[in-house]
C-alpha cells in the first residue's frame, strides 16, 4: 500500500451502537500513526498518536489499536453518541504526514 | 494557552494574483506544518518548518512557498494563483517533530477562493 486508505468512507449508526473504522498504511518505514476527529466548522482534534506495534490507546469511549507489521489500525467507538458525529482521519507519519480521506460518521439520536 | 491562530480566515483573490497566509503556533511549539484541503482530495501535506528551516516538503509546485520566523510564526505564500488553488489551508503546530509521540494541533484554517 503506497497511500493511506480508510474504510468505510461513511457510516450511519444509531445512538448506542458500537462501531469501528479501519486505516491501512504502508508497512515499511513506519514512524507513527495519528488519529484525528474533525467536526464540521472546527479544526481537526488529535485523538491518538501510536508508535509501537501492538499499541492500544483509549480515551473515554474511543479506543485504537495498531498493527505496524501488516499496516493497519482500527478505531473503535463504544456506545456512539450524536456528539461523536464527525470525520475521523488517520495520518501516517513518516517524516511527512500522509492523511487518509477519512471516515464520516453520523450518529442518529 | 492560546491555540493555533491563522489569518486571515477568508480570502478572495483572482487568478494570477499572489497571496500570503499567516500562522501563529501555540506558545513553545517550534514546528509548523501546512496542509491544503480540497473536496475529494483530503488533507495534502505542503511543507513543515522547524526552527526556521524547511524540514519537509510535499508534492506541490514551486508557486507554493513558506517561511518561519524566529518566534516560530510561519507564513505561506502562493504566487500566480490558479483556480485549482481554491481550498482550505490549515496549519498545525507541534513541540518537536523528532519526538515519536509529537502531536500536531491544528488552527481554524484560511478559506481561499480564487476567481
Amino acid at each position: 500500500i503506497l497511500n493511506v486508505e480508510q474504510s468505510p468512507q461513511s457510516l450511519h449508526v444509531q445512538e448506542g451502537d458500537s462501531t469501528n473504522f479501519t486505516c491501512s498504511f504502508p508497512s515499511s518505514n513506519f514512524y507513527a500513526l495519528h488519529w484525528y476527529r474533525w467536526e464540521t466548522a472546527k479544526s481537526p482534534e488529535a485523538l491518538f498518536v501510536m508508535t509501537l506495534n501492538g499499541d492500544e490507546k483509549k480515551k473515554g469511549r474511543i479506543s485504537a489499536t495498531l498493527n505496524t507489521k501488516e499496516g493497519y489500525s482500527y478505531l473503535y467507538i463504544k456506545g456512539s453518541q450524536p456528539e461523536d458525529s464527525a470525520t475521523y482521519l488517520c495520518a501516517f507519519d513518516n517524516n511527512d504526514m500522509r492523511f487518509g480521506a477519512g471516515t464520516r460518521l453520523t450518529v442518529k439520536p | 494557552k492560546a491555540g493555533v491562530t491563522q489569518t486571515p480566515r477568508y480570502l478572495i483573490k483572482t487568478r494570477g494574483q499572489q497571496v500570503t497566509l499567516s500562522c501563529s503556533p501555540i506558545s513553545g511549539h517550534r514546528s509548523v506544518s501546512w496542509y491544503q484541503q480540497t473536496p475529494g482530495q483530503g488533507l495534502q501535506f505542503l511543507f513543515e518548518y522547524f526552527s526556521e528551516t524547511q524540514r519537509n516538503k510535499g508534492n506541490f509546485p514551486g508557486r507554493f512557498s513558506g517561511r518561519q520566523f524566529s518566534n516560530s510564526r510561519s507564513e505561506m505564500n502562493v504566487s500566480t494563483l490558479e483556480l485549482g488553488d481554491s481550498a482550505l489551508y490549515l496549519c498545525a503546530s507541534s513541540l518537536d517533530p523528532f519526538i515519536g509521540t509529537d502531536t500536531q494541533y491544528f488552527g481554524p484554517g484560511t478559506r481561499l477562493t480564487v476567481l
